[in-house]
């Protein structure tokens, strides 16, 4: 099956710092990923769906400025926290759409972050 | 409200006990359902999709009722290795937009 990785899988970081999160579609081609926040006991909460050679769509409450997106290949899309505060410790998780098969979305395995 | 609502459990229950999970969504633009499953800690996996004529797999049985705006997930049998939360997830658009509910906490216990 369609395999999408992500890395680093937790990160611990200090304030003030800036974590890069890759997330990678491994044996098929993604024009769309799709990144994800959740905290414990909440659901996954959509934060910007990520378009190749294009810029990101953000959701309401979402600062495009604080969270950086870059889907710079078919396979490849990140996600910088920038200036990380202890707010934004999350489980970070993408998921991507196989561009031959627009109605599926596999997910990545999740980055933790933890920001000190 | 949200746009998709469980009941957060947890639901204990015992080993090889029949379980039902119910799930309500607000948007009626949505076109298509799922059930995923989420272990802790883990990403969400998917565990089925959900028809209007009701579809199995295994133990496993989903059911929507679009007039109600429902959707139901049945266990059978449960194994100890079903313990695990079941999200919800309602797909809208052309542009595969996934809402998740919080999910519902199955435990299944000895």
């Amino acid at each position: 099956g369609a395999v999408v990785s992500q890395h680093p899988s937790w990160v611990i970081c200090k304030s003030g710092t800036s974590v890069k999160i890759e997330c990678r579609s491994l044996d098929f081609q993604a024009t769309t990923m799709f990144w994800y926040r959740q905290f414990p006991k909440q659901s996954l909460m959509l934060m910007a769906t990520s378009n190749e050679g294009s810029k990101a769509t953000y959701e309401q409450g979402v600062e495009k400025d604080k969270f950086l997106i870059n889907h710079a290949s078919l396979t490849l899309s990140t996600l910088t926290v920038t200036s990380a505060h202890p707010e934004d410790s999350s489980f970070y998780i993408c998921s991507a759409r196989d561009r031959d098969l627009p109605g599926t979305q596999y997910f990545g395995p999740g980055t933790r972050l933890l920001v000190l | 409200r949200k746009e998709v609502e469980q009941d957060p459990g947890p639901f204990n229950v015992p080993e090889g006990a029949t379980v039902a999970f119910n799930c309500t969504y607000s948007n009626s633009a949505s076109q298509s359902f799922f059930w995923y499953r989420q272990d802790c800690r883990k990403e969400p996996k998917l565990l089925m999709s959900v028809y209007s004529s009701g579809n199995e797999d295994g133990r496993f049985t989903a059911q929507l009722n679009r007039a109600s705006q429902y959707i139901s997930l049945l266990i059978r049998d449960s194994k100890l290795s079903d313990s695990a939360t079941y999200l919800c997830v309602s797909h809208t658009g052309g542009g595969n937009k996934l809402t998740f509910g919080t999910g519902t906490q199955l435990k299944v216990e000895l």
